[in-house]
């Protein structure tokens, strides 16, 4: 079964800009979370989707946004780029069943860079 | 007093030396624990759970401990390999009527020499 896919895997942008970022889950997995890492602040949830609707958000600006499809993709959006927004986006995604806690599976990461 | 088991930022070990990592964590209410393995370029990678109402669980030459009452987890890798080294996290999974998010630890380096 294939694993957790991000594209791209390297994004150089500059200030002000927005940028798209995608991920296809695990085939199955209904739901799809987002992360940011950084060196400073560590691994932070951005946000968590299931069937099209976000269920979970971080706490990160309105700048940060997101959206799934009907097949479980799902982008994230980040407009007005800035500097601290250089970051590695991680996606993960899980059957989101019943229970406390399903799983989650980690992509490879997006690493975007804003100069 | 009781040792909590400080957070280093690196450790490293040589070869077949048992490792052990610690974090803390921050919710007291939290009652699933989750440790992570992120090698270079990838994602984080499941390693071994341990829910609350237990302080003790084993897999395959790994072992996490939890500490409820000082909100401690370790995990013990035994007989470690150079394959090891990484970074590790700990995560708790914080609930509230949205849904389930982890929250992660800082993480650690391990570095295993041979």
């Amino acid at each position: 079964k294939a694993g957790v896919t991000q594209t791209p895997r390297y994004l150089i942008k500059t200030r002000g800009q927005q940028v798209t970022l995608s991920c296809s889950p695990i085939s199955g997995h209904r739901s799809v979370s987002w992360y940011q890492q950084t060196p400073g602040q560590g691994l932070q949830f951005l946000f968590e989707y299931f069937s099209e609707t976000q269920r979970n958000k971080g706490n990160f600006p309105g700048r940060f946004s997101g959206r799934q499809f009907s097949n479980s993709r799902s982008e994230m959006n980040v407009s007005t780029l800035e500097l601290g927004d250089s970051a590695l986006y991680l996606c993960a995604s899980s059957l989101a069943g019943k229970g406390p806690y399903n799983e989650q599976f980690f992509g490879p990461g997006t690493r975007l860079t804003v100069l | 007093g009781e040792s909590v088991g400080l957070h280093l930022p690196t450790l490293s070990v040589q070869e077949g030396d048992n490792s052990i990592i610690n974090c803390a964590y921050s919710n007291s209410a939290s009652d699933y624990f989750i440790w992570y393995k992120q090698e270079s370029g990838k994602g984080p990678q499941f390693i071994i759970d341990i829910r609350s109402n237990m302080d003790k669980r084993q897999g395959q030459r790994v072992t996490v401990l939890l500490n409820k009452t000082v909100k401690h987890l370790s995990l013990q890798i035994a007989a470690t390999q150079p394959g090891d080294s990484a970074v590790y996290f700990c995560a708790e999974i914080a609930t509230n009527q949205a849904g389930t998010a982890l929250i992660f630890g800082k993480g650690t380096t391990l570095s295993v020499s041979s």
